[in-house]
C-alpha cells in the first residue's frame, strides 16, 4: 500500500483564495483525521471520519473551514475564504478500527502558506 | 478528560549517550499510551504503544518505553542515541475513537 496520499504537498495562496487539501486514506481504514501543526499551537485535531461520517468537528477552528468525505477513498478539507493564519502545515491520517490495537498512519502533510 | 504531558520542550543528548523523553499522562480508565515521531517535513510515524501487560514496552529504532502506573508516566528511552534520532516526539493517549497528542519534545543529539 502506499500509505496515505495526501495533494498538493505545498499550497501557496493570497489571502481571499478558497484552498482544498485532499487525502486518500489507506485501503480499507475505517477512521479518517485531518490535523493542522503550527509551532505555536502545536498538533490539533480538526476533525474526524469514521465510515466516512464526521463524527467531532469541534477542532474546526471557524466556518470557513469544511472538511468531507464523499467515500471511503477520498476526504477534502476546504478552507474559504483563507486567510494568513490559517497558513500551517495539515496532516491526514487513517486509522484501522479501534485505534486502541491499531497505529495511526500520517500523511506526508500539506504545507499551506497564505499570503 | 484524557491527557498527556510532555515537561520538556527539547532535550540534548550526545551521541552514544542514553537519552530519555519524558511524558505524563492523565485518564479516567485504563491508559493505552502511544509515542510517535516527526522526522523534518515528513508526518508523525508510529514507535510504540503500551495497552496492557509488561511495563516496559519495546518498539522500532531501538527506543523502548517504560509505563509506570504510580507515577502516571510514560517515559520514551533509548540505551544508545544516534544522531538520526533527532526528530519531534510526541506522546499520546487514547480518549473514545482518537488520539489526544502531547505537545511534542525536540530531540537533539550531537555527535
Amino acid at each position: 500500500d502506499a500509505g496515505v496520499i495526501q495533494s498538493p504537498r505545498h499550497e501557496v495562496t493570497e489571502m481571499g483564495q478558497e484552498v482544498t487539501l485532499r487525502c486518500k486514506p489507506i485501503s480499507g481504514h475505517d477512521y479518517l483525521f485531518w490535523y493542522r501543526q503550527t509551532m505555536m499551537r502545536g498538533l490539533e485535531l480538526l476533525i474526524y471520519f469514521n465510515n466516512n461520517v464526521p463524527i467531532d468537528d469541534s477542532g474546526m477552528p471557524e466556518d470557513r473551514f469544511s472538511a468531507k468525505m464523499p467515500n471511503a477513498s477520498f476526504s477534502t478539507l476546504k478552507i474559504q475564504p483563507s486567510e494568513p493564519r490559517d497558513s500551517a502545515v495539515y496532516f491526514c491520517a487513517s486509522n484501522l478500527r479501534d485505534m486502541a490495537y491499531n497505529e495511526q498512519f500520517f500523511g506526508p502533510g500539506t504545507r499551506l502558506t497564505v499570503l | 478528560a484524557q491527557s498527556v504531558a510532555q515537561p520538556e520542550d527539547q532535550v540534548n543528548v550526545a551521541e552514544g549517550n542514553p537519552l530519555t523523553v519524558k511524558c505524563t499522562y492523565s485518564v479516567s480508565g485504563n491508559p493505552y499510551l502511544f509515542w510517535y515521531v516527526q522526522y523534518p517535513n515528513r508526518g508523525l510515524q508510529f514507535l510504540l504503544k503500551y495497552i496492557t501487560g509488561d511495563n516496559l514496552v519495546k518498539g522500532s529504532y531501538g527506543f523502548e518505553a517504560e509505563f509506570n502506573k504510580s507515577q502516571t508516566s510514560f517515559h520514551l528511552k533509548k540505551p544508545s542515541a544516534l544522531v538520526s534520532d533527532s526528530a519531534l516526539y510526541f506522546c499520546a493517549v487514547r480518549a473514545p475513537n482518537k488520539l489526544i497528542f502531547g505537545a511534542g519534545t525536540r530531540l537533539a543529539v550531537h555527535p
